[in-house]
């Protein structure tokens, strides 16, 4: 089946600091990614949809200037947390959609990655 | 603005109970409902979308226009169905992200 990896699977960082979130699709291209926010006990958060060669769409209340998406390659999209805050702490999933003619509109997701800014 | 409503964070039925996790969704045009599960500590993945009209695992979901619901049903619930339970929308196609509702913890009491 599809795969989708995200590293790191968590990281802690200073306040201030900038964090790089990488999430991979391992055995499929996908021109589209997602990436959602997850508070502790509640839902997941549509940030933004990244689409390969093109700028990344973010979602109503969603800083693009900090919270960075770069989907340089059908495989790889990242996201780039910039002056990070304590705030900013919570589970970041990613998604993405094969490039296949049957099975665009399905979403693979990542496993997560939990970030903690001190 | 969609929206999806779980109205209910924890569901506790014994094994062999029949299941109904309740979702409701607000939107204007023609959505594409799914419901996602995750079983402890793996991720998120598809369970079954109402395009298919299928059934996963023995669960079956009916989208209702009038009612605008999508609830998730099983007659004969198992342990192994203990599970966090998602309710979707997606308003476009492919290149649509997925609004979620908050979810619904599932446990299965032997």
């Amino acid at each position: 089946g599809a795969v989708v990896s995200q590293h790191p699977s968590w990281v802690i960082c200073k306040s201030g600091t900038s964090v790089k979130i990488e999430c991979r699709s391992l055995d499929f291209q996908a021109t589209t990614m997602f990436w959602y926010r997850q508070f502790p006990k509640q839902s997941l958060m549509l940030m933004a949809t990244s689409n390969e060669g093109s700028k990344a769409t973010y979602e109503q209340g969603v800083e693009k200037d900090k919270f960075l998406i770069n989907h340089a390659s059908l495989t790889l999209s990242t996201l780039t947390v910039t002056s990070a805050h304590p705030e900013d702490s919570s589970f970041y999933i990613c998604s993405a959609s094969p490039l296949t003619e049957t099975s665009t509109d399905t979403q693979y997701f990542g496993p997560g990655t939990r970030l903690t800014v001190l | 603005a969609q929206r999806v409503t779980q109205p209910e964070k924890l569901l506790s039925v014994f094994k062999g109970a029949p299941v109904e996790l309740k979702c409701n969704y607000s939107y204007s045009g023609s959505p594409e409902l799914f419901w996602y599960v995750q079983y402890s500590r793996q991720r998120l993945q598809l369970l079954l979308r109402h395009i298919s009209r299928e059934s996963i695992k023995g669960f079956t979901a009916d989208l209702n226009k009038g009612e605008t619901s999508f609830h998730l049903k099983k007659p004969f619930a198992q342990e192994e169905d203990s599970a966090m339970y998602y309710c979707a929308l997606r308003s476009g196609g492919g290149a649509d992200g997925l609004t979620f509702g908050k979810g619904t913890h599932l446990i299965i009491q032997p």
